[in-house]
């Protein structure tokens, strides 16, 4: 069964740039698009973008300016860099994949735990 | 952007109950590209529904999802006592956007 888990630095000073990994365990990376999603302290889920597993990319237009998605099939993970960041950008970050294999836009139905990240 | 509108903010209601939640489309939503989940304290989001319709895996027929154009219901028909958390409905036929959720409560 496949299981996505984050990482990285739960503190970022303002203007550093922040950098999570999304491990996949218990399946391939290749096939699928995969995504991040962060959620604000009580607050709402927002999309962020995703990478398919060849590296195409698709970015939030709010975003995109700070924003690198990539992928490293070898170790079977991808990573988010957003740069610039600022104390809005604090969140819980989640990876997802989406049902079918197909669709660069979809339902989520893998996600991993989130991590949280506080700007400050 | 689609913007998606979910009400009620808040619902009351008891276990046993029925829970009747909407969430409504700033523009047409084709293909009824429409999900629901469910987020509980401190959890990653959970999918329910979708394709406006379609129960995912695991999930108990008590959830049903219906719609279509603009305008989306999610319903509970007996709330369970697992049930009280926020849901959220995500488009995902024009790039994707969520609601800003729903919260069930006791």
């Amino acid at each position: 069964q496949i299981q996505l888990q984050e990482s990285g630095p739960g503190l970022v000073k303002p203007s550093a740039t922040l950098s999570l990994i999304c491990s996949v365990s218990g399946g391939s990376i290749s096939g699928y698009y995969w995504t991040w999603i962060r959620q604000p302290p009580g607050k709402g889920l927002e999309w962020i973008g995703y990478i398919y597993y060849s590296g195409t990319t698709n970015y939030n237009p709010s975003l995109k300016s700070r924003l690198t998605i990539s992928v490293d099939t070898s170790k079977n993970q991808f990573s988010l860099k957003l740069s610039s960041v600022t104390p809005a950008d604090t969140a819980v970050y989640y990876c997802a994949r989406g049902l079918e294999m197909v669709y660069a836009f979809d339902a989520f139905d893998i996600w991993g735990q989130g991590t949280m990240v506080t700007v400050s | 952007e689609i913007v998606l509108t979910q009400s009620p903010g808040t619902l009351s209601l008891s276990p046993g109950e029925r829970a009747t939640l909407s969430c409504r489309a700033s523009q047409r939503v084709s293909r009824s590209y429409l999900a629901w989940y469910q987020q509980k304290l401190g959890q990653a989001p959970r999918l329910l529904i979708y394709g406006t319709s379609s129960r995912a895996t695991g999930i108990p027929d008590r959830f049903s999802g219906s719609g279509s154009g603009t305008d989306f219901t999610l319903t509970i028909t007996r709330l369970e006592p697992e049930d009280f958390a926020v849901y959220y409905c995500q488009q995902y036929d024009t790039s994707t956007t969520f609601g800003g959720g729903t919260k069930v409560e006791i």
